[in-house]
């Protein structure tokens, strides 16, 4: 049972606009920043979002975080084939005093 | 930045799991700005942070796993390593390395390795 709350899967057709919702709670999404990564399995991992809503370089636009309360969101608009993988939110929980995740989405483009 | 783990892809229960990550493309000692990390995914859940460590020697862990835990460095080879002791077959997971970087106090895990795959078997 992962800390973070992700749905297990979310689907969209190219060109469409969807949200990964991350739901946690006062101690960490509440009180910290979120970060998201996209990971195609037997790859590694790849930082997406930071400090809730910044992109690295070379993220594309497309691609843009959020935060109210204890809940996050990762919005991907202009769907593309090459989004798909699975995406997991992660923040620092102060009452666990440790790292956490959410348990993963996994995002097929139709 | 690249990171490369390494290490027996299998081991017994009750034994000690240990692995490397191999850094190149930058020094673990290059910026005190930097702490390295192990992260492990189990068979179909999610991602778990087993703890961190600076070059300075500083590490902090996850308290559920704490008892358990050795991560080291090694300047000399710019490697990072995890022990873990004691595993049983909730140990069984892909083990990923990863540099952890920070701004304004907040953290996020910027560069990973690819993984590797651990089987807890007799």
């Amino acid at each position: 049972q992962s800390v973070l709350t992700q749905p297990p899967s979310a689907s969209g057709t190219p060109g469409q606009r969807i949200t990964i919702s991350c739901s946690g709670g006062s101690s960490n999404i509440g009180a910290h920043t979120v970060n998201w990564y996209q990971h195609l399995p037997g790859t590694a991992p790849k930082l997406l979002i930071y400090l809730t809503n910044q992109r690295p370089s070379g993220v594309p636009d497309r691609f843009s975080g959020s935060k109210s309360g204890t809940s996050a969101s990762l919005a991907i608009s202009g769907l593309l084939s090459e989004d798909e993988a699975d995406y997991y939110c992660s923040a620092w929980d102060a009452s666990l005093n440790a790292a956490v995740f959410g348990g993963g989405t996994r995002l097929t483009v139709l | 930045l690249q990171l490369q783990e390494s290490g027996p892809g299998l081991v017994k229960p009750s034994e000690t799991l240990s692995l490397s990550c191999t850094v190149s493309g930058g020094s673990i000692s290059g910026s005190a700005r930097y702490y390295w990390a192990w992260i492990r995914q189990p068979p179909g859940k999610g991602l778990e942070w087993i703890g961190s460590i600076h070059y300075s020697g500083s590490t902090y862990y996850n308290p559920s796993l704490k008892s358990r835990i050795i991560i080291s460095t090694d300047m000399s080879k710019n490697q990072f390593s995890l022990r873990l002791s004691s595993v049983t077959a909730a140990d069984m997971a892909v083990y990923y390395c990863a540099r952890r970087g920070c701004s304004g106090g907040e953290c996020f895990f910027d560069y990973w390795g690819q993984g590797t795959l651990v089987t807890v078997s007799s």
